[in-house]
Formats: structure tokens, C-alpha cells, sequence
């Protein structure tokens, strides 16, 4: 079975602009999670889909967003990026509500 | 708001011995934790998970510990090796909530 598959791995942006990261989740699990990882912080909650429901929401701004598709696939996009905004962004995927999230290898997103 | 805090940044260990990483958490709805492993650079990986009906989980050399009471939960390293040094995260969720972590605990194992 393959696992929860991140693209890019590695992306260099400008502030200013937007980006759009995607994670294709273990077959068969209709809940994806997005997280973002910056240096001496946990993993920040940033939202959750189930069966294309955005199912909870963490504390970010508008600039970021999401959605997922009747495939499971997700999408993640921040728009009028900010130095503030490089981090290693990660997804997670999981069959049902109370078992264990797998994760992909994530995003790392510069913005210069 | 850190309702799952893990209060040791780091931790170090000699190898064989055990390596205890502690976790607490605030919201009494939580009914499920998990522990999770990270290399740098890479996704967190899944180690081992507890229900909040019972109080210990074992698989193979991890072991999780988990007081209600004190809201607190362990995970235990036995024997603990040098490819087990990486961050260690904690988490914790409701039902159909979103699953919190903890801010890691960096484990050294060394020769």
C-alpha cells in the first residue's frame, strides 16, 4: 500500500506570491489533515477534511487554505505569501476518527 | 493555549537503559494519544497509541502509560537504542477533533 504521498518536496517562493501544496492520501482513508512545522514550534493544526467537509480549523489567517477532492486528494494554498510562511508543511491521512494519522514527508516551502 | 505539552525539550539517555518521555495535556475530552517519532526533515512517524479506556499499551520495546487522573501520559524505551534518537511528539484528540501535539522532546540515545 503506498503511503501518503506529498508534491512538491521543496518549493522556493517570493513573498508576495501564492502557492498551491497537494498530498494524495493512503488509499482508502477519507480524512486528511494539514500541519505546519516551523523551528522550536510543535506541529501547528491547520485544517482537516473529511469526505470534502472542511472538518475542523486551526488558528491561521485567511491566506490559508484548502480543500479535498471526491478522490480524497487534498489540496493546500497560501496566498500573499510572507517570510513567516517558510516552514515544512505536512499532511496526514487516516481511515477513521480515532486511529492513528499517517504522515507524508512533507513540504518545505521557503519564501524569500 | 497548549493544551498538550511535553515540558522537557530534550532528554538524554545511555544506551540500553530506559528513556522515559513525559506528555500532559489539559482538555479532559481528549480519548485518544498517540506518540509519534520524527527524523529532521522528514514526516513524523506513528509509534504506538492508547484508548483512554485502558492505562497501558505495549508493542514490543515502547510502552505508553497513561493517567487519567493526573492527566498525564508516558512513553517508555526499553532498551533504548542509538536509532532511536529523533524528536518525539505527543498528541492527543477527541472524537471527530483535531489531533493536537505536543511541542517534541529531542531523545540522545548514545553508545
Amino acid at each position: 500500500k503506498a503511503g501518503v504521498t506529498q508534491t512538491p518536496r521543496y518549493l522556493i517562493k517570493t513573498r508576495g506570491q501564492q502557492v498551491t501544496l497537494s498530498c494524495s492520501p493512503i488509499s482508502g482513508h477519507r480524512s486528511v489533515s494539514w500541519y505546519q512545522q516551523t523551528p522550536g514550534q510543535g506541529l501547528q493544526f491547520l485544517f482537516e477534511y473529511f469526505s470534502e467537509t472542511q472538518r475542523n480549523k486551526g488558528n491561521f489567517p485567511g491566506r490559508f487554505s484548502g480543500r479535498q477532492f471526491s478522490n480524497s486528494r487534498s489540496e493546500m494554498n497560501v496566498s500573499t505569501l510572507e517570510l513567516g510562511d517558510s516552514a515544512l508543511y505536512l499532511c496526514a491521512s487516516s481511515s477513521s476518527m480515532n486511529t492513528e494519522a499517517f504522515f507524508g514527508q512533507g513540504t518545505r516551502l521557503t519564501v524569500v | 493555549d497548549q493544551q498538550v505539552k511535553q515540558n522537557s525539550p530534550s532528554l538524554s539517555v545511555q544506551e540500553g537503559r530506559i528513556s522515559i518521555l513525559n506528555c500532559d495535556y489539559t482538555n479532559s475530552m481528549f480519548d485518544y494519544f498517540l506518540w509519534y517519532k520524527k527524523y529532521p526533515a522528514e514526516g513524523p512517524t506513528f509509534l504506538i497509541s492508547i484508548s483512554s479506556i485502558k492505562d497501558k499499551n505495549e508493542d514490543g520495546r515502547f510502552t505508553v502509560f497513561l493517567n487519567k487522573s493526573a492527566k498525564h501520559l508516558s512513553l517508555h524505551i526499553v532498551p533504548s537504542q542509538p536509532g532511536d534518537s529523533a524528536v518525539y511528539f505527543c498528541a492527543a484528540k477527541s472524537l471527530v477533533g483535531k489531533l493536537i501535539f505536543g511541542q517534541g522532546t529531542t531523545l540522545q540515545v548514545k553508545p
